[in-house]
């Protein structure tokens, strides 16, 4: 069944780790998103990609990096995680052309 | 700058009517999309409207006008589930999402 795929679905850290949040699509998407948001607060776009080898920084400052070496993985990292960074993480993915995306079921951060 | 603006929250009875308005402004236009999201959820779309008019789908429905630069999402015989923010975005020239900040709807007995 094509859909995407976030994980870890909970992640609680201490301050200074380094982290991976893996976001994964089987429907060939070559549009990739990552949004931030915290509860009950707007979507906050930062990070995109258009396909493979592709990856622009999103409206809001962030501290973490992404790549983009197959089409259907798109991993955020945060190299030093800080308690400002606790929040839910959201992917989402969309063909080109005039259509919506889908959003994977997120993941949601705390570091301590 | 592009802009969307929608209710911060909206109260409603279970079993009545609400509507949902959105106005916005961007740079360029692709299509008008509506989500809900459950709290701790991620979004999930409800409806797209790219020309002028009503789309209706079951108890939901959405208008838009190109020329206002307005829409609405209208929930019909609503139920408790219906409990959740919704979402309104525009798709710009780029093809790229435009978020507003959500309308949390409170649904009351």
């Amino acid at each position: 069944e094509a859909d995407i795929y976030q994980t870890p679905r909970y992640l609680v850290i201490g301050t200074g780790k380094k982290i991976t949040l893996e976001c994964s699509q089987t429907m060939g998407h070559d549009k990739m998103y990552w949004y931030q948001q915290d509860p009950g607060m707007e979507l906050h776009l930062i990070h995109y990609s258009y396909g493979v080898n592709s990856t622009e920084k999103g409206d809001l400052s962030s501290e973490s990096t992404v790549s983009r070496i197959r089409t259907e993985h798109f991993p955020l990292t945060l190299e030093s995680a800080r308690p400002s960074h606790t929040s839910q993480y959201l992917c989402a993915s969309s063909e080109m052309g005039h259509y919506g995306y889908t959003f994977g079921s997120g993941t949601r951060l705390t570091v301590v | 700058g592009q802009n969307i603006d929608q209710p911060t929250e909206m109260t409603a009875t279970e079993g009545a009517i609400v509507q949902i308005n959105c106005t916005y402004q961007t740079s360029g236009f692709n299509g008008l999309f509506w989500y809900q999201q459950h709290a701790g959820e991620a979004p999930t779309f409800l409806s797209y409207n790219v020309l002028d008019g009503l789309e209706e789908k079951g108890r939901f429905s959405s208008f838009l006008s190109r020329s206002k630069g307005y829409s609405y999402l209208l929930l019909k015989e609503l139920q408790m589930k219906d409990s959740a923010s919704y979402l309104c975005a525009v798709m710009d020239s780029n093809y790229q999402l435009i978020w507003g900040a959500g309308t949390k709807l409170i649904i009351k007995p």
